[in-house]
């Protein structure tokens, strides 16, 4: 079965910094990586996945992540944070086998520091 | 129309009302989810339906019941629940899970208490 690991459920960081967020993921079979958002009192939201093809996926709201085999890692990064990305940030792993199953990760709540 | 729509938003029951979860996708999507988040805990995975059928029932206490009536709308009937049930519930529609986009579309959520 897939999983997914997130450590640190609070991140800060300080208005025009690097977001990093560290995502794992472990799974027998090539597996689809997803990140999702959810802003306060508001569903879900993806922000980018990767399937195939280019390792580096950009999403929306100008982050991006990079698909690591080696390292079994998604991690999300964005170049300069701002404070309308303070948000909850989930990681999820799907499989390859016809169906829609994510395993999420325990997410990181971003808080934004002026 | 929002692409999925979770109506209450919040609800407060007593641990032997019945209260019923809906939720409407106007996405045209063929598979709809219900999840169960809480704090400081991964999304649970409660049920899966596609083409209406249930396909998935992640070992959910029967106090819980749902319902999928047709492919836009989704309910989850409550009744008996225990204060631990007390989180949010996201309801979510996907295209056909054999395509397997991966991609989820979520409303809201309903934020449950039981008191």
């Amino acid at each position: 079965a897939q999983s997914v690991t997130q450590l640190g459920s609070h991140v800060s960081v300080s208005e025009g910094a690097l977001v990093l967020l560290r995502c794992n993921y472990s799974s027998s079979v090539p597996p689809y990586l997803f990140w999702y958002v959810q802003y306060p009192n508001q569903g879900l939201q993806l922000l980018l996945k990767y399937t195939t093809g280019a390792t580096l996926v950009k999403g929306i709201n100008g982050f991006e992540a990079e698909f690591k085999k080696s390292e079994t890692s998604f991690h999300l990064t964005k170049p300069s944070a701002h404070m309308s990305d303070a948000a909850e940030y989930f990681c999820a792993v799907s499989d390859r086998h016809g169906n829609n199953r994510l395993a999420f990760g325990k997410g990181n709540q971003v808080v934004v520091i002026p | 129309e929002t692409g999925v729509t979770q109506t209450p938003r919040h609800l407060v029951m007593g641990m032997t009302n019945k209260k019923s979860l809906k939720c409407e996708q106007h996405l045209g999507h063929n598979a709809m989810y219900w999840y169960k988040q809480s704090a400081k805990k991964p999304l649970e995975l409660m049920f899966v339906y596609s083409l209406e059928e249930r396909v998935e029932n992640n070992s959910v206490p029967s106090r819980f019941s749902p319902e999928c009536p047709n492919s836009s709308h989704l309910f989850l009937h409550l009744h008996t629940l225990q204060p631990e049930d007390s989180a949010l519930y996201l309801c979510a529609s996907s295209q056909d899970p054999r395509e397997n986009t991966g991609e989820l579309f979520f409303g809201e959520g309903s934020r449950l208490t039981v008191l």
